[in-house]
């Protein structure tokens, strides 16, 4: 059973530009949740999403950033109009029931810099 | 908001001795989690401990939870030099949708 996958793991943009960044959970899990963390920080938490729902997306900033999980494909972290301080690598987790029933099970990570 | 802190930010010991963090949250739970977190690498689950429990073990991890204190502790018995990576606590946030995680516990195992 093949993990989380997360693709780009390594991504560069220049200011303006934009960032998709893709997340496959494991087979069977419906729950999907973004996080972001800076260097040398801890996780802060983004959105948590189930198929074609956006559940709770209270750690998203308000402009610029957006999230989806259709019926069909990955997950999608979408970041238009990047900026330096976008800079950051997002986590990717999934999970089969929800947080109150077990552990989330990451990916290994985009790596976004922006130039 | 941090849900979960960790204590101490970093922490230093040569190989087989025993290391210890610690984490304080704010809010009532209904399970805490430790996590690991290898350089570069995602995070992985450790152990998971109910508020209905005051202790757990897996393997050379020993979990505590004190509900009345809002603390947890992480104890890694015999360290490795593998055992060098950076250790999250995680407690769900109000909502009990997400889990939201410390700053963790940075360890460095030397031989």
């Amino acid at each position: 059973n093949a993990g989380v996958m997360q693709n780009p793991r390594h991504l560069v943009r220049r200011r303006g530009q934009e960032a998709r960044l893709r997340c496959s959970p494991m087979k069977g899990h419906s729950h999907v949740y973004w996080y972001r963390q800076l260097p040398e920080e801890g996780l802060k938490f983004m959105v948590y999403l189930q198929k074609e729902n956006i559940i709770d997306e209270s750690g998203m900033p308000k402009e610029r950033f957006s999230a989806e999980f259709p019926k069909e494909g990955p997950s999608i972290l979408r970041i238009q109009q990047v900026v330096r301080g976008d800079s950051a690598a997002y986590f990717c987790a999934s999970s089969p029931f929800g947080i109150d029933t077990g552990e989330l099970f990451f990916g290994e990570g985009s790596r976004l810099t922006v130039l | 908001s941090q849900q979960g802190e960790e204590d101490p930010q970093a922490l230093s010991i040569q190989e087989g001795e025993n290391a210890t963090m610690n984490c304080s949250y704010k809010t009532s739970i209904n399970n805490l989690q430790w996590y690991r977190q290898n350089s570069g690498r995602g995070l992985v689950h450790l152990i998971l401990i109910r508020s209905n429990e005051r202790e757990k073990h897996s393997g050379r991890l020993r979990v505590t939870l004190d509900t009345s204190k809002k603390s947890s502790s992480l104890l890694i018995t015999a360290s490795r030099a593998a055992d060098t990576a950076s250790y999250f606590c995680a407690t769900g946030n109000q909502a009990g949708t997400a889990l939201i995680f410390g700053k963790g516990t940075t360890l460095s195992v030397s031989s």
